[in-house]
């Protein structure tokens, strides 16, 4: 049951750059949208989300895009810091709040010097 | 900043016998959740709760697991006779105050590492 994919399991890119983390969903119910980092040992953190009426919302250095017709959304870290090295997951819930959360596989990012 | 705290971080059993894990939500949310990550695997929902019953439980739920919120800070799950396939980090989450957003993320815990033997 694949309804949340990420298909980059790892991405490498220089401090100061961007950072795109992609994700890909299949289920059309889905009206919230999440991106959480998790540094091993410790819980998923919550960094930004966006609901289905929005394409874009921003928060610092920290972007997520929602394309719903291609139901595909993206993070954009910029610039990146060596503090952002950590998985990232994108998870997606039916009715926002009060629903479930289907996770992502997750996205290793490491940002080097 | 208030967060989810989760007891024990580790917890090694014997197959068979019954484990309770113990979470307690930011104190000012309504639902509360519990997933799993099996090493390797993503992150799998289990259940959820609000309203001191069970609104949703994946396949996964099944009758060896149970939830309890016993008082108004405490939310625990307990697994009824440990299988070895049930090891795995059993991360809580809550979400969902009451000025009525339909919108808000949940809160993780830093997760209990369950080993069954």
């Amino acid at each position: 049951d694949q309804q949340v994919k990420q298909n980059s399991p790892s991405l490498s890119v220089q401090e100061g750059r961007i950072s795109i983390l992609n994700c890909d969903y299949t289920n059309s119910m889905f009206d919230y949208f999440l991106w959480y980092k998790k540094y091993p040992a410790e819980g998923p953190t919550f960094l930004i989300s966006i609901s289905s009426i929005k394409d874009k919302n921003e928060d610092g250095r920290f972007t997520v895009f929602l394309n719903k017709s291609a139901k595909h959304l993206s993070l954009h870290i910029v610039p990146s810091q060596p503090g952002d090295s950590a998985v990232y997951f994108c998870a997606a819930s039916e009715t926002g709040t009060a629903s479930k959360l289907t996770f992502g596989t997750g996205t290793r990012l490491q940002v080097t010097l | 900043e208030p967060e989810v705290t989760q007891t024990p971080s580790h917890q090694v059993t014997q197959m068979g016998q019954e484990v309770i894990l113990r979470c307690v939500p930011i104190s000012n949310h309504l639902y509360f959740y519990w997933y799993r990550q099996i090493l390797g695997q993503k992150v799998e929902f289990l259940v959820s709760f609000y309203n001191n019953e069970i609104s949703e439980k994946s396949e996964i739920f099944d009758d060896q697991f149970s939830v309890e919120r016993p008082d108004g800070s405490n939310f625990t799950l307990k697994i009824r006779s440990t299988k070895l396939e049930d090891s795995a980090m059993y991360f809580c989450a809550s979400s969902g105050d009451s000025m009525g957003d339909p919108y808000q993320p949940q809160h993780f815990g830093d997760g209990t590492r369950l080993s069954i033997l």
